[in-house]
């Protein structure tokens, strides 16, 4: 079985500041892995995922990702975020490529 | 093309008695899921559908909890009798096939009062 860690919380960051926000799995197995982002009063949508090939992965908004194996990482960065970026992410791996496990999201808040 | 629809967006009930919650997903997705976010924890799976039958519920809590897809189109998922311990905010995805991206809809959040 596996586990998905999001090691913050909360992260509040400046307008036009970069973010990360960090991920850390576990699994026996190989693993598909995903970002999901949760606008305030939405559903979750993807913002990016891995299944194969190059681990450093773009995504919508300016978004991107790389993972790492060795450290069973999967952290997303944007090098400038603005106002509208303020939501919850969430990590998420899939084993089998249909059931997600979820991390327990991390908020963050740009502030101008 | 619409997104998956779940209702009611709230609801509020009191221990013991049932809820409904339904997802229409998109239409031609033959998957199905519905997924529970207790409040502060993990997105947890519950159960997954692929057109009317029922491949795979290990996510599911206990036997008050009752999801069906009549049809292989809509979903709904009964609580009854409702405890305290389900309230939560259910979201439901649906794809088109086990390998493609699913698409989650806005949830319901349940509240047990």
């Amino acid at each position: 079985a596996q586990s998905v860690t999001q090691l913050d919380s909360q992260v509040p960051v400046f307008e036009e500041a970069p973010v990360e926000l960090r991920c850390n799995y576990s699994s026996s197995v190989s693993v598909y892995l995903f970002w999901y982002v949760q606008y305030p009063n939405q559903g979750l949508q993807l913002l990016l995922k891995y299944l194969s090939g190059s681990t450093l992965v773009k995504g919508i908004n300016g978004f991107e990702a790389e993972f790492n194996k060795s450290q069973t990482s999967f952290h997303l960065r944007k090098p400038s975020v603005h106002i509208s970026d303020t939501a919850e992410y969430f990590c998420a791996v899939s084993e089998d490529d249909y059931k997600l496990s979820f991390g327990a999201g991390t908020t963050v808040t740009v502030r101008a | 093309e619409a997104g998956v629809t779940q209702f009611p967006s709230h609801s509020v009930i009191e221990k013991g008695q049932t809820v409904t919650l339904r997802c229409d997903p998109i239409s031609g997705h033959d998957n199905l899921y519905w997924y529970r976010r207790v409040m502060g924890k993990e997105i947890k799976f519950l159960l997954h559908f692929v057109k009317e039958s029922k491949q795979d519920e290990s996510g599911m809590p206990n036997n008050r909890f009752l999801a069906e897809r009549t049809g292989g189109t809509y979903s709904t998922l009964k609580v009854q009798p409702a405890e305290l311990e389900d309230s939560g905010v259910y979201f439901c995805a649906s794809s088109r096939q086990e390998n493609t991206e699913a698409f989650f809809g806005q949830g319901t959040r349940l509240t047990v009062v």
